[in-house]
């Protein structure tokens, strides 16, 4: 069975405390894997699309990698602005124009 | 406007009302989605609109009832909700459906007493 799951369920860092946000996948033929910033009571933000192993995407203190099982969002140096939820999605060759999104990381950044 | 638009943002409606959710999107895109968010579950796709043709219909009960009348408008029909439908609805657009990015509204908060 397809799955996209997400760990940690919750991070707390304090200011400037690097970390990584893992999103494991388990589907064959991968179209897409998609990060998306939440704030409470708003809708997602779309942050990066990876395509293939290997990609690598930047955006200020954000950087996404993609390896065939599963694909990491560092946060380098991460401001208290930088608290959300993060969410990852899944596209693949059998879901016709469905996408899968994973349980998400709730980030907390501590002055 | 910009982006992706929802109207109402809130909603409180009894189980035998019927009410609709509006979605605008101004972005150009060809393809229109309907997401329910609730409460410790991750995100369900419901509805999947590509050029106005309905392509994906996700199992949901037929007291939703989605409508595409263009590109650039898609509403949620609603009717006989019960409590459990009680949920943030959001709505998506991208540029064709399948591998692109899709960009959310601010969604409605939808609540069935």
């Amino acid at each position: 069975e397809d799955q996209v799951t997400q760990s940690p369920e919750a991070l707390r860092l304090q200011e400037g405390e690097s970390s990584s946000l893992n999103c494991s996948y388990t589907v064959s033929g991968l179209r897409g894997l998609f990060w998306y910033r939440q704030d409470p009571g708003k809708g997602p933000e779309f942050l990066f699309t990876l395509y293939s192993a290997g990609e690598e995407k930047e955006k200020e203190r954000l950087k996404a990698t993609l390896t065939k099982k599963e694909s990491f969002l560092h946060i380098t140096a991460p401001k208290p602005e930088d608290s959300a939820t993060y969410l990852c999605a899944v596209q693949a060759d059998n879901y016709g124009q469905n996408f899968v999104f994973g349980p998400g990381t709730r980030l907390s950044v501590l002055p | 406007e910009t982006g992706v638009t929802q109207t109402p943002r809130h909603l409180v409606m009894g189980m035998t009302n019927k009410k609709s959710l509006k979605c605008e999107q101004h972005l150009g895109h060809n393809a229109m989605y309907w997401y329910k968010q609730s409460a410790k579950k991750p995100l369900e796709l419901m509805f999947v609109y590509s050029l106005e043709e309905r392509v994906e219909n996700n199992s949901v009960p037929s007291r939703f009832s989605p409508e595409c009348p263009n590109s650039s408008h898609l509403f949620l029909h609603l009717h006989t909700l019960q409590p459990e439908d009680s949920a943030l609805y959001l709505c998506a657009s991208s540029r064709r459906g399948g591998e692109y990015e899709q960009y959310f509204g601010p969604g409605t908060r939808l609540t069935v007493t």
